[in-house]
């Protein structure tokens, strides 16, 4: 049972609009997500993270709003450049009823910017 | 220059051997964790520890063991019980402070 969903596979956005990631949880026990950006056989980077007592974060062209209603976060780049081709993983902290303590991760979504 | 490293990049090994791959930190981080990637997939906690000498199991912790007797180095072994061990192993720590966790360059291992 995937409690992390990103059920964008790819996106394709052009150099200079906006790139809007989209990710989906089910465990209401998640009290803080975060977004990594990872290239192939790399290990994924740190982006931005946001609290359960927040609904917007945000650290310059990167800004993720969380809606715990919906159970949806997603993460803003604007504008996109080049560099952002990679896939996104957004994860989720917090209890996940297997009784491990770690991240709980999305499948990803590769974004390719187009010049 | 702080970091964690992951060595080597690329590992094989024939099938039924056991193998470790190496994870060691220089960030004075208090929590270590092992995740696997599979193609097409998101991360999968195998192993964590919070502090020296204590580690718990993670989503996949079956066919694996781990180490902690050092707070920089958490070394993971894959056994020959793993059914599919192919796969890219990432090493991630994170401060006490900090839910936020940093992950190594990985290490993809190919069991022939």
């Amino acid at each position: 049972d995937q409690q992390v969903k990103q059920n964008s596979p790819s996106l394709s956005v052009q150099e200079g609009r906006i790139s809007i990631l989209n990710c989906d949880y089910t465990n209401s026990m998640f009290d803080y997500f975060l977004w990594y950006k990872k290239y192939p056989a790399e290990g994924p980077t740190f982006l931005i993270s946001i609290s359960s007592i927040k609904d917007k974060n945000e650290d310059g062209r990167f800004t993720v709003f969380l809606n715990k209603s919906a159970k949806h976060l997603s993460l803003h780049i604007v504008p996109s450049q080049p560099g952002d081709s990679a896939v996104y993983f957004c994860a989720a902290f917090g209890y996940s009823g297997g009784g491990a303590d770690g991240l709980t991760f999305g499948k990803g979504t590769h974004l390719i910017i187009q010049p | 220059d702080g970091g964690i490293t992951q060595s080597p990049k690329y590992l094989f090994r024939k099938e039924g051997q056991n193998v470790t791959l190496s994870c060691e930190q220089n960030l004075n981080h208090d929590a270590m964790y092992w995740y696997r990637q599979d193609p097409g997939q998101g991360l999968r906690l195998i192993y964590y520890s919070q502090i020296v000498n204590d580690f718990q199991k993670g989503d996949i912790a079956e066919g694996y063991s781990v180490s902690r007797e050092k707070k920089e180095s958490f070394p993971l072994t894959v056994t020959s019980a793993q059914k599919n061990p192919t796969a890219f192993y990432l090493c991630a720590s994170s401060p006490g402070t900090s839910l936020t966790q940093y992950f190594g360059p990985g290490t993809r291992l190919t069991v022939l």
